[in-house]
Parts: C-alpha cells; structure tokens; sequence
C-alpha cells in the first residue's frame, strides 16, 4: 500500500539534545513538507522541499534543520535551539503539479515531547 | 492579519442532521485553492474537498459539501447526515498562488473546528 510512514510515533528527549524525526513515502511524490501542531491550533509550515537537493524555510524554520537525499525521504531534525520544542509534528507529500487538486497526503504523525 | 479564519472553536450536531463549519479566507491572489481536512482524535489529517477560486459550482464528496461564495472570502464546510464518525477536528486551508503551472503548494491552515455528534 502506498502511503507516508513517520516513525517513531512518540519520542521523548531531554532538554538540550537534538533529535530526528523520520519520513518516508512511497507515493513517488516529489514534494515533502513538515509541519508542526501544538494544542488548539492550526498546522504550521515548518519546511518544503519540492526536489531532491532543495529545501526552502517556511513560517517558523528557525531552531529545525531538514534534508532532502533521496525522493522517498524528508527526515527533520529539531535541534536545541528550538526553544519549545514538545509538539505534535506532521510530515506531508504532494505531487509538484500541474495538477489541479494536487492534495498533501500526511502520515501518521510524531508526538515530541522534551522533558 | 489571519489568512485563514474559522470562528467555531467547538460545535455540536445531533445525529443524522446536517452541520456547517464556517471559514473565511484573506488573498489578493487571483488563483487560489481551498481545501478541507478531517482530524480524528488519532492525528492523522484526512483530506475531504477541494474548491478551486475559478470553479463556477460548489464542490460536492458524498456527504461533504462547500457553500462557496468568492466575494465574501467565505467557503464553509457542509455535512449532511452526521454520524458518530465524523467527529473530529475539522481545519480550512488555503493555497495561494497558481497550481497549474506548477507552481508551490504550500498550505495555510485555520486553527480548525472540533465537531462533537452526539446520540
């Protein structure tokens, strides 16, 4: 089954420590976006990358690092100058388009919680 | 100023009766998209219907429907028929910008609608 696989599903790090959350698709998507929840709140842009090699910031990249080797993979890494890191973070795909919905299919999501 | 406003922190609906989510959006772009997601208590985001800023019609999936009024800056979220299952938050998103061409698709998300359907 195609589809986005986020793993682990929660983490829990200390203070201080930087960490990776993994994303991977198979739905040959080309684009990959990460986006980060907290409580009674709306989804926000972290990160995009539409190709391999490219990656742009979105509204709060500060504090977060991404990389984009390969088409199936989008790991971000939330390092310790996020100052509230503990959060719900949503990893997304979308085809590049021409494509007239052209939707963002999400995983499973990742509960951080820094301790 | 908000691009994407939903005004409903919480609703509720009885069952099998029809329920509308309100949102407002804010663009000076010509072509935008408008989209609707379902988040279950489990997390994962759930896509639901799309409204294109040129379509003439209001969009239809099954159960979902959109009451789209382009001058107003208003697409609001129908559901006919509710059942336990659709209860969940509900966000309004927006892309900006031209997606025929190829261009990025980013979203902009409200800060949703939680949907309680009760017995």
């Amino acid at each position: 089954d195609g589809g986005i696989t986020q793993s682990p599903k929660y983490l829990f790090r200390k203070e201080g420590q930087n960490v990776t959350l993994s994303c991977e698709q198979n739905l040959n998507h080309d684009a990959m976006y990460w986006y980060r929840q907290d409580p009674g709140q709306g989804l926000r842009l972290i990160y995009y990358s539409q190709i391999v090699n490219d990656f742009q910031k979105g509204d709060i990249a500060e504090g977060y690092s991404v990389s984009r080797e390969k088409k199936e993979s989008f790991p971000l890494t939330v390092t310790s100058a996020q100052k509230n890191p503990t959060a719900f973070y949503l990893c997304a795909s979308s085809y590049r388009g021409p494509i007239y919905y052209n939707e963002q299919f999400f995983g499973p999501g990742t509960r951080l919680t820094v301790l | 100023a908000q691009k994407i406003t939903q005004t409903q922190p919480g609703m509720f609906v009885q069952e099998k009766e029809a329920v509308t989510l309100d949102c407002t959006y804010d663009t000076s772009d010509q072509s935008y998209g408008l989209f609707w997601y379902k988040q279950p208590s489990s997390g994962e985001m759930i896509f639901l219907i799309y409204q294109g800023s040129y379509d003439e019609q209001n969009a239809t999936e099954g159960r979902y429907s959109l009451n789209f009024q382009k001058a107003r800056k208003s697409t609001n979220l129908v559901i006919s028929a509710s059942q336990l299952g659709d209860s969940a938050m509900y966000f309004c998103a927006m892309r900006e910008g031209e997606v025929l061409t190829g261009g990025g698709n980013k979203l902009t998300f409200g800060t949703g609608t939680q949907l309680k359907v009760e017995l």
